[in-house]
């Protein structure tokens, strides 16, 4: 089962515009995390948002969390070409003391030059 | 900084064959996890391991298997290979509860698997 459900599923904009991308998850969650992939590589971790936090930032990166509604945004703030890439956000959830961390099928971010 | 290493980058394996694919993290970090990866899918747990010799099955542990002998490493098998599981499989590592609550997860670079 998805936890995480990325929106939009593909998204191209202009270098220097902003880019938004949403996640809705189900159940109750610890935390939430945002990753990148470039193309066949693996992910790499960008930022995580804990369940009591609402709002964080890193660089030109900005997260909110509405636990009501279930939903996280990732902002990227005047996008680069070598954004290009793909966001999944993960929720994870402890179980019996360990962790058990579920994706979403990601946003791809197409950024023009 | 964390490394996650999988052996193969690429595999090709034919119907019916046993195989292997191995992960080994230098972090000392307690939980790792195996996910495939297909397109329009996402990832998908297979399995994951907060302990050595511990194991908890993923959403889609059919048909896979995994071994957890030494803390550094997590092997994941596939016991008689079938076509619908050619996938990219990728290996991750994070801390366990103890020493790092909301740990994220280091990924290695993957492996592509494909079943002939």
């Amino acid at each position: 089962s998805q936890q995480g459900e990325e929106d939009p599923q593909a998204l191209s904009i202009q270098e220097g515009e902003n880019a938004t991308m949403n996640c809705s998850y189900k159940t109750s969650i610890n935390n939430l995390q945002w990753y990148r992939q470039n193309s066949g590589r693996g992910l790499v971790h960008l930022i995580l948002i804990r369940s009591n936090e609402r709002e964080k930032h890193s660089g030109r990166l900005r997260v909110t969390l509405d636990t009501s509604k279930k939903s996280s945004s990732l902002l990227i703030t005047a996008s680069r070409a070598a954004d290009t890439a793909s966001y999944f956000c993960a929720t994870e959830g402890g179980v019996r003391g360990g962790f058990k961390t579920i994706f979403g099928a990601g946003t791809r971010l197409f950024v023009k030059a | 900084d964390v490394k996650v290493t999988q052996s193969s980058r690429y595999l090709v394996k034919r119907t019916g064959e046993k195989v292997f694919l191995e992960c080994v993290q230098d972090m000392d970090h307690e939980n790792m996890f195996w996910y495939r990866q297909d397109p329009g899918l996402g990832l998908r747990l297979i399995y994951f391991s907060y302990d050595v010799k511990m194991k908890e099955k993923g959403d889609i542990p059919e048909g896979y298997s995994v071994s957890r002998e030494k803390k550094e490493r997590f092997s994941l098998i596939l016991e008689s290979a079938s076509t619908n599981q050619t996938s990219m499989y990728l290996c991750a590592s994070s801390w366990g509860p103890l020493r790092g609550r909301n740990s994220p997860l280091h990924f290695g670079n993957g492996t592509r698997l494909t079943v002939t």
